[in-house]
């Protein structure tokens, strides 16, 4: 088991600019889940999502940002017009089922590190 | 609004030592609370789950326990070691009934030989 898979691993873009950052779960799990670290702060949840259902998207930005877990293929976290305060790490987690009803949490991805030039 | 707050940010220690690491959360209606560790610019691994109606859970050298009522949990490293230097994250989840964590900013750990 490959464990959850994120890529690119690094991203540099310039301003204005699209970013894409995909992530494949663990097999066998089809709950996903987007979270940004900025400098010198803790991970923010961003969004939530299950094959072809956005969840809770309660953390994303009103504009520019958007997310999608298609029936197949990776979730994709999208970025569009970038500015430089995305420049963040964009971790990806996923799970088997509610994790409430689990004894083994999240699985997070090793992470995309985006940077805007 | 739940929080999360992990006090020190920073400890420095020899190796061998016990250690005890805090969080505490504001918001006591948790589904579960779980420790990772974050080595720099890595991803997270998971250390330790324990489900709100659990008092604690253990993994090798780690104790993790859970205080609901008082908004507390406690991470035990027994006997540490230079690879256990890293970042240490406490997160929670429920909060208005979501099952997204909550995390607090981390705990940097340096355990030095």
């Amino acid at each position: 088991n490959a464990g959850v898979m994120q890529n690119p691993r690094h991203l540099v873009r310039r301003r204005g600019q699209e970013a894409r950052l995909r992530c494949s779960p663990m097999k066998g799990h089809s709950h996903v889940y987007w979270y940004r670290q900025l400098p010198e702060e803790g991970l923010k949840f961003m969004v939530y999502l299950q094959k072809e259902n956005i969840i809770d998207e309660s953390g994303m930005p009103k504009e520019r940002f958007s997310a999608e877990f298609p029936k197949e293929g990776p979730s994709i976290l999208r970025i569009q017009q970038v500015v430089r305060g995305d420049s963040a790490a964009y971790f990806c987690a996923s799970s088997e089922m509610v994790v409430r009803f689990t004894n083994y949490g999240y699985t997070f991805g090793s992470g995309t590190r985006l940077t805007v030039v | 609004k739940q929080e999360v707050t992990q006090i020190p940010a920073a400890l420095s220690v020899p190796e061998g030592e016990n250690l005890v690491l805090n969080c505490s959360f504001t918001d006591s209606a948790i589904y579960n609370l779980q420790w990772f560790r974050q080595d720099p610019g890595k991803g997270l691994t998971s250390l330790l789950l324990i489900q709100s109606s659990q008092r604690e859970q253990t993994s090798g050298r780690l104790n993790a326990s859970l205080d609901k009522s008082s908004g507390r949990s406690t991470l035990y490293i027994a006997a540490s070691q230079p690879g256990d230097s890293a970042t240490y994250l406490c997160a929670v989840s429920g909060e208005g009934g979501s099952e997204k964590l909550v995390f607090g900013k981390g705990m940097k750990l340096t355990v030095n030989p």
